[in-house]
């Protein structure tokens, strides 16, 4: 399996209150990615990384900012999370010229 | 209109059936079309991925580009159980997209032994 850990796995919070998920890998993969899964839409980008420090926005990114301060670390930050954010989120890796992205295993993250 | 559009299912069929999942695509930049497999409560895993138009097989999965139409599938023959999963088509332009995928819905496969 490749190596990227997500914590944390499972988090229920509460509306309003900022939460961040953090991904690790031990890929040394350069590009890393958030997706939200939920049902009926598939896997949808959030933000991406494609170097340290270096990061875009994605298809869902309203609400959302991360953050890359080392190659291995990707954070996703909901600044005050909404029920809308009820998902189960993915962090993915890529390494430069590969077309194959590693998932992780996801955080499921519940807004009540 | 969607980039991608992918029937959901769910898809229910016996064990020994041949299954066939499919995606349409309306971005010309595609250029490499992947198929991703995802267990219940597990990340997607990459199943296969094709470059150019026509058919590539892998034991009992076969995946089909036919980029005139902009229409990719999967074949799997001799269904197994352990086939059950969400299978999501994915697609990547190439170039200067940073690896980035766009999925599909994603599809429901149950096979019943």
């Amino acid at each position: 399996d490749a190596g990227i850990t997500q914590s944390p796995r499972h988090k229920v919070t509460e509306t309003g209150t900022p939460v961040t998920l953090r991904c690790h890998q031990t890929e040394n993969h350069r590009y890393m990615y958030w997706y939200r899964q939920d049902p009926g839409h598939g896997l949808r980008l959030i933000h991406y990384s494609y170097g340290v420090k270096d990061t875009d926005k994605g298809e869902v990114s309203d609400g959302y900012s991360v953050s890359r301060s080392k190659t291995e670390d990707f954070l996703l930050t909901l600044e005050s999370a909404t029920s809308s954010q009820t998902s189960v989120y993915f962090c993915a890796t890529s390494g430069v010229g590969n077309t194959e992205a590693f998932f992780g295993q996801g955080t499921r993250l519940t807004v009540v | 209109q969607k980039e991608v559009e992918q029937d959901p299912g769910p898809l229910s069929v016996p064990e020994g059936a041949i299954v066939s999942l499919n995606c349409t695509y309306s971005n010309s930049a595609f250029q490499y079309f992947m198929w991703y497999r995802q267990y219940s409560r597990k990340g997607p895993e990459l199943l296969m991925y094709t470059y150019s138009s026509g058919n590539k097989e892998d034991g009992r999965f076969t995946a089909q580009v036919d980029k005139s139409s902009k229409y990719i599938s999967l074949f799997i023959r001799d269904s197994q159980p352990s086939d059950s999963a969400t299978y999501l088509c994915a697609f990547y332009a190439g170039g200067t997209s940073y690896g980035k995928l766009t999925f599909g819905q994603g599809t429901i496969l149950t096979v019943h032994p």
